[in-house]
């Protein structure tokens, strides 16, 4: 049984692009949350998804942050016109019952920002 | 939530018990102490959650204080993939907005 799957593991953007990070959950499991881990900071929540909804979106940024999980394919973390500031690791993890405090985590996307 | 605070690191003999403690002095009464780790460049892993019981599971055991102001993770015989940062958080049951802080980087020694 695959585990929560997360691509690309690195990614490198310059300012002003759009990064587009994929989780795809463990089988059986239709509940995704994104964290963001700053540089020698602790894992903070984003967002929190079920298929083709947005259940709770309280740590995001108001601007430029999005997220979706739709019915077919993985949950995708867009971030628009990237700043240096957005460099960090974003972890994905999932669950398969709603807001299950054992959550599996996926091994991360290391996003870099020149 | 209530903060919680974590010695920066600590180090350990592979095979003996090591032993992680964490203050959440202010916790309310329905919040749990969760417990995850971060081997590195891996994502979290949960190991344990408890209320006010002691807690016992095929990773470790969990040790909480009658006042509930502090507890203790128990990994009865480290070895060197215990290596890891060791995160304590609180919550509500269900929760899932952790805040994990700089957490304890446990060290494993050979």
């Amino acid at each position: 049984n695959a585990g929560v799957m997360q691509n690309p593991r690195h990614l490198v953007r310059r300012r002003g692009q759009e990064a587009r990070l994929r989780c795809s959950p463990m089988k059986g499991h239709s509940h995704v949350y994104w964290y963001r881990q700053l540089p020698e900071e602790g894992l903070k929540f984003m967002v929190y998804l079920q298929k083709e909804n947005i259940i709770d979106e309280s740590g995001m940024p108001k601007e430029r942050f999005s997220a979706e999980f739709p019915k077919e394919g993985p949950s995708i973390l867009r971030i628009q016109q990237v700043v240096r500031g957005d460099s960090a690791a974003y972890f994905c993890a999932s669950s398969p019952v709603a807001s299950n405090e054992k959550l599996f985590f996926g091994s991360g996307t290391q996003l870099s920002v020149l | 939530d209530a903060k919680t605070t974590q010695p920066t690191s600590m180090d350990c003999a592979e095979g003996r018990a090591a032993n992680l403690p964490c203050n959440h002095s202010t916790i309310s009464g329905n919040e749990y102490v969760y417990w995850y780790r971060q081997i590195h460049s891996q994502g979290p892993q949960y190991i344990i959650h408890g209320l006010k019981n002691n807690e016992t599971n095929e990773m470790a055991s969990l040790i909480i204080t009658e006042d509930r102001k502090s507890s203790t993770l128990i990994l009865p015989h480290a070895t060197l993939r215990d290596t890891a940062v060791y995160y304590c958080t609180s919550g509500t049951s269900g929760t899932y907005k952790y805040i994990f802080g700089t957490g304890t980087r446990l060290k494993v020694l050979a």
